[in-house]
């Protein structure tokens, strides 16, 4: 079946840092791939996507592009602030339905 | 303001008990999903309804009933409570079939059970 492996986390990293999150996937066909952030206390919100091979997906100066020759999208930023601090998903799609299959989640902790 | 509403935010219950988690959405979304959230599972799917009176099972649906009869609302039922079953519960719903929409999210349940 479908699966998605994260980076284990916690990561901490100090403010302007720069962010890497692994994520690869294992998929029968050919998934649309998605990251999800979760604030505390909140739902989780979709941060970006791509849904074809070497799609670069881009939003708040997140980045990830779908590399399907490693099955790899691994999320990343340039420079952190201390409200990106979050739990960061990682999930695919690939049946119709919109059926999505999460990664365990990365928490994501940046300090001053 | 339109969006997707989850209740209550917290609920303490005892083992054995009937509980009930509300979800209602104002998009007119077809489709939508529960999932529970535990530290080192991520998000695992519970059920799933891809419209009003057509419903299945995720990985993860032992002990849970959902219904929907109508296309705004979602309700997931513990009918006799677990400890196990103790997590944060999140509501979702999507637009469209097709692997490229995404998910809307609900905030979220905390459910303890004693």
């Amino acid at each position: 079946g479908d699966s998605v492996t994260q980076m284990e986390g916690p990561v901490t990293l100090s403010e302007e840092a720069f962010l890497t999150i692994n994520c690869t996937y294992t998929a029968t066909g050919y998934p649309s791939l998605f990251w999800y952030v979760q604030y505390p206390g909140e739902g989780l919100q979709l941060l970006l996507k791509a849904t074809k091979a070497d799609d670069k997906g881009s939003n708040k100066g997140f980045e990830a592009t779908y590399r399907k020759e490693t099955t790899s999208f691994h999320l990343e930023k340039g420079s952190v602030q201390v409200s990106d601090s979050a739990v960061y998903f990682c999930a695919l799609s690939e049946t119709s339905g919109s059926r999505l299959t999460f990664g365990e989640g990365t928490q994501l902790t940046v300090n001053p | 303001d339109a969006g997707i509403t989850q209740s209550p935010r917290y609920k303490i219950t005892e083992t054995g008990r009937q509980v009930t988690l509300m979800c209602h959405q104002t998009w007119s979304h077809s489709y939508m999903f529960w999932y529970r959230q535990d530290l080192g599972h991520g998000l695992r799917l519970i059920y799933y309804s891809a419209a009003a009176d057509i419903t299945d099972k995720g990985e993860v649906s032992d002990g849970y009933v959902v219904s929907r009869s109508k296309t705004e609302n979602f309700p997931l039922t513990l009918e006799s409570a677990t400890r196990s079953q103790t997590s944060v519960y999140f509501c979702a719903s999507s637009e469209s079939t097709g692997r490229n929409q995404p998910q809307h999210f609900g905030d979220g349940t905390r459910l303890s059970i004693l």
